[in-house]
């Protein structure tokens, strides 16, 4: 049973290029939740998601930052016109039902995305 | 908001010793779920133990076990006979209810633990 799988695992991008983020959820989950890694620094989250829809973005910046889980297909998360403060790791993680807990989110390897 | 925080950036070990890695955390939730995840050198995140905020029972997972201190908010992970494979970055996190329609995990800066042989 493959679990969340994330691509690319590296991600080298110049200055107000777009970076584009894949995430599979594991088999049978359909919630979907992005977090951002700077260095030395603890995850924090950035959004959640459910086929098709955006349940909770409080966490994703006002601008360049997108996110989408299509009816078929991974999600998404896009960044458009990126700069240097975007260099961090990018991990996305799922789970069966909305996560209260009893239902733990599952990390995918992230990807680490650089800007030169 | 949640604030979770781990106040020892680096700890080390003995191969065969216990260790303790420290955390506390802020909520206003009465119900509430505190983890320990481990990302070693390869940046996986692996979910080492949970605990459940209404339970008063520590949880164990083989050789790791909490300290849950609720009053306290103190949520202490013991690492018993370290192993050089424990050598990674444990993250400290806490999920309660964000009130915009989801659970959100909130997470500390980390401990780096290294096992020395």
């Amino acid at each position: 049973n493959a679990g969340v799988m994330q691509n690319p695992r590296h991600l080298v991008r110049r200055r107000g290029q777009e970076a584009r983020l894949r995430c599979s959820p594991m088999k049978g989950h359909s919630h979907v939740y992005w977090y951002r890694q700077l260095p030395e620094e603890g995850l924090k989250f950035m959004v959640y998601l459910q086929k098709e829809n955006i349940i909770d973005e409080s966490g994703m910046p006002k601008e360049r930052f997108s996110a989408e889980f299509p009816k078929e297909g991974p999600s998404i998360l896009r960044i458009q016109q990126v700069v240097r403060g975007d260099s961090a790791a990018y991990f996305c993680a799922s789970s069966r039902d909305r996560d209260g807990g009893n239902q733990p989110q599952h990390f995918g390897d992230g990807t680490r995305l650089s800007i030169l | 908001a949640q604030t979770v925080t781990q106040s020892q950036p680096e700890m080390s070990v003995q191969e065969a010793e216990t260790v303790t890695l420290s955390c506390t955390y802020d909520t206003s939730e009465n119900n509430y779920y505190l983890f320990w995840y481990k990302q070693p050198p390869s940046r996986q995140m692996i979910l080492v133990i949970r605990q459940e905020a209404y339970k008063q029972q520590n949880a164990t997972e083989n050789r790791f076990s909490v300290n849950f201190q609720k009053a306290a908010k103190s949520f202490s992970l013991k690492i018993s006979d370290s192993q050089l494979g424990d050598t990674a970055m444990y993250f400290c996190a806490s999920l309660s209810y964000s009130g915009a329609g989801s659970y959100q995990l909130t997470f500390g800066k980390g401990t780096k633990l290294s096992v020395i042989p």
